[in-house]
């Protein structure tokens, strides 16, 4: 599988500010992930990150408030804007899919723990 | 839309044993693939395993194998010879179209010596 990694693995960050994490991948992968852990909880999908395109959402995300790059087939970032104590998690990015092919299965970066005071 | 159910939030094993996690799952789908993975401390997700539902046969990779009903909509995962490094929340996730992933709530695993 590819070796995924994340900057920041940690931040601790101020209310009103805005962090990008950015995920890389050690070869191209045909499809990329952003999920939210919060304190205690399962992971949710937050969107899709689309190669030359406008992210995929999931309801109840907006991408005022996670806008998502994705310029290439091994690089992303997800920006926290404008954030508030709930938005304390940690965020995961995943990969499926190498060398153009579909392996219906994600493999997990090793997420960056975000703490907003 | 689908949902995943873990129904032990947490379970504990003596070392050596043998240990069962629940998840049962809804959808409405006929083809589609299910995965356990696990989180240890370091927070890292890590692939424990993956059953694609057209298969009848369970999946099994080393210690762990799975018992999959596709009728009961029930997904187990086994961990035999269970080992202190198993000490992990495992999740079971469900993979809808497009790839998405849906996860459980998490069954938090202590293995004690």
């Amino acid at each position: 599988s590819a070796v995924i990694s994340q900057k920041p693995s940690r931040d601790i960050c101020q209310r009103g500010t805005s962090l990008t994490i950015q995920c890389q991948v050690d070869s191209q992968v045909t499809m990329m992930f952003w999920y939210r852990q919060q304190p205690g909880q399962s992971l949710t999908l937050i969107a899709t990150a689309n190669q030359g395109s406008e992210a995929t959402y999931e309801s109840g995300f907006v991408i005022d408030k996670f806008p998502i790059s994705r310029p290439n087939l091994t690089f992303s970032t997800l920006t926290v804007s404008n954030m508030s104590p709930e938005d304390s998690s940690i965020y995961l990015c995943s990969v499926e899919g190498t060398s153009g092919r579909r392996t219906d299965t994600q493999y997990f970066g090793p997420g960056t723990r975000l703490t907003v005071l | 839309a689908q949902t995943v159910t873990q129904s032990q939030p947490e379970m504990s094993v003596q070392e050596a044993e043998t240990v069962t996690l629940s998840c049962t799952y809804d959808t409405s789908e006929s083809n589609y693939y299910l995965f356990w993975y696990k989180q240890p401390p370091s927070r890292q997700m890590i692939l424990v395993i993956r059953q694609e539902a057209y298969k009848q046969q369970n999946a099994t990779e080393n210690r762990f194998s799975v018992n999959f009903q596709k009728a009961a909509k029930s997904f187990s995962l086994k961990i035999s010879d269970s080992q202190l490094g198993d000490t992990a929340m495992y999740f079971c996730a469900y993979e809808t179209s497009g790839s998405r992933l849906t996860f459980g709530e998490g069954t938090q695993l202590t293995v004690n010596p």
